[in-house]
């Protein structure tokens, strides 16, 4: 089946520490997003990718860094810059070439112990 | 600037009773209009989409939603709700390719038997 797959599920960090969240997809899809979501306050984007090797800031990515070396994976980097990590983040992607809707996975939860 | 309004946090509606859940929107072009469910912990489904043609779109589970471009308004409704229809509703608003997708911040719908 297709479809976009993160890993872990739940993740803890420690204060100071770095952590990168995984992201893959089968979909052929050329976009990829990272958003972060805490209560009340909906989906923020963080990073977004358009295609290989080339990825545009989001309204919040202050504290994290992503990669995009290969089509199907973008992996998102939380770094101890990040104030407040703890959120539920979630991976997505959309084809680029037609108009269409965002397919997403089912999230990581990380939080900092 | 771009946004997407959802005037209620959260709804409460008893089982077989009808649901409207509210979504108002400012975008400068067409807007692409999408509606998505969240159980808890798990990542978002689109529920339907607007880009063009018929204001009434229906989608899947029995919802369906009406884009009215003079009240930049895009409400979901479903003439009777289930009990697993309990989740976290989303509506979002995109441009041409669903680019930068910009979310509201959801509303928690409660379903009391």
């Amino acid at each position: 089946d297709g479809g976009i797959t993160q890993s872990p599920k739940y993740l803890f960090r420690k204060e100071g520490q770095n952590v990168t969240l995984s992201c893959e997809q089968n979909l052929n899809h050329d976009a990829m997003y990272w958003y972060r979501q805490d209560p009340g306050q909906g989906l923020r984007l963080i990073y977004y990718s358009q295609i290989v090797n080339d990825f545009q800031k989001g309204d919040i990515a202050e504290g994290y860094s992503v990669s995009r070396e290969k089509k199907e994976s973008f992996p998102l980097t939380v770094t101890s810059a990040q104030k407040n990590p703890t959120a539920f983040y979630l991976c997505a992607s959309s084809s680029r070439d037609r108009n269409t809707e965002a397919f997403f996975g089912q999230g990581t939860r990380l939080t900092v112990v | 600037a771009q946004s997407v309004t959802q005037p209620d946090i959260h709804i409460t509606v008893s089982e077989g009773a009808s649901l409207e859940l509210r979504c108002n929107y400012s975008y400068g072009a067409t807007p692409y209009l999408f509606w998505y469910v969240q159980s808890p912990g798990q990542g978002l489904q689109l529920l339907l989409k607007y880009f063009s043609g018929d204001t009434l779109v229906q989608g899947i589970k029995g919802f369906e939603a009406e884009f009215k471009r003079s009240q930049s308004s895009f409400n979901l409704r479903k003439p009777s709700v289930h009990w697993s229809d309990a989740a976290e509703y989303f509506c979002a608003v995109g441009g041409r390719r669903g680019f930068k997708t910009i979310f509201g911040a959801g509303t928690r719908l409660f379903v009391k038997a």
